[in-house]
């Protein structure tokens, strides 16, 4: 069946460019998150939605980073002017429903690479 | 940063032998979860565990849950070379996942 979709899957940008990354979430699955994952590190959490509403952003490293779901299916991370510091994994999660023991399933990544 | 500690940090071993890797906290987690990552991929759920104690096995792979909910090992035995790959260890609660900084298994045939 499908998982999770990312695209693209690999991004270079120059610094000071603006980038989106696209995020596919299992069908119909309620919770999707966003993390972060630097070279040779676990993976960091960004930002987590229940359906279309961002519950929390507290992992956002910057204002420059923004993410949206607004139809509580397809979900956006938006960086604006990257720096090199923003080169890293950038991973999708998704899960079922929004509960305790819920299981997330992540996307392949989409790798940034700021210049 | 990360907020787990997981070591160690890199094994190689021999096909056909036993590995074992630990996660500890500073703080409780409801849910433990173990998760292999293989190059240009994302994690993916080898084992989770959701009670303190509890002691679960997923084919050659078997993980346990610390009794004070602040640790979780994962043994893998009979070691293949597909076994190759990255393990992380997260600890969760209530959709705040935090994972280790990664175990790197080398397999040698």
């Amino acid at each position: 069946g499908a998982g999770v979709s990312q695209s693209p899957r690999y991004k270079v940008a120059k610094r000071g460019q603006d980038v989106a990354l696209r995020c596919d979430p299992i069908s119909g699955h309620v919770s999707l998150f966003w993390y972060q994952q630097a070279l040779g590190q676990g993976p960091e959490f960004l930002t987590y939605f229940q359906n279309e509403a961002q519950l929390d952003k507290s992992g956002l490293p910057s204002d420059r980073f923004f993410a949206e779901r607004p139809e509580g299916s397809v979900s956006t991370l938006k960086i604006q002017r990257t720096q090199q510091e923003d080169s890293a994994v950038y991973l999708c999660a998704s899960s079922q429903l929004d509960g305790i023991q819920e299981t997330q399933y992540f996307g392949p990544g989409t790798r940034l690479l700021v210049l | 940063g990360q907020q787990l500690n997981q070591s160690p940090q890199s094994m190689f071993i021999q096909e056909g032998e036993d590995v074992s890797m630990n996660c500890t906290s500073s703080s409780i987690f409801n849910t433990w979860l173990w998760y292999k990552q293989d190059p240009g991929e994302g994690p993916v759920l080898l084992i989770a565990l959701y009670k303190a104690g509890e002691l679960t096995s997923n084919g050659r792979l078997t993980a346990q849950f610390g009794i004070t909910r602040k640790d979780s090992f994962l043994n893998i035995s009979a070691s293949i070379p597909s076994d190759v790959g990255i393990y992380f260890c997260a600890g969760n609660n209530n959709n705040d996942m935090r994972f280790g900084a990664g175990t790197r298994l080398t397999v040698k045939p």
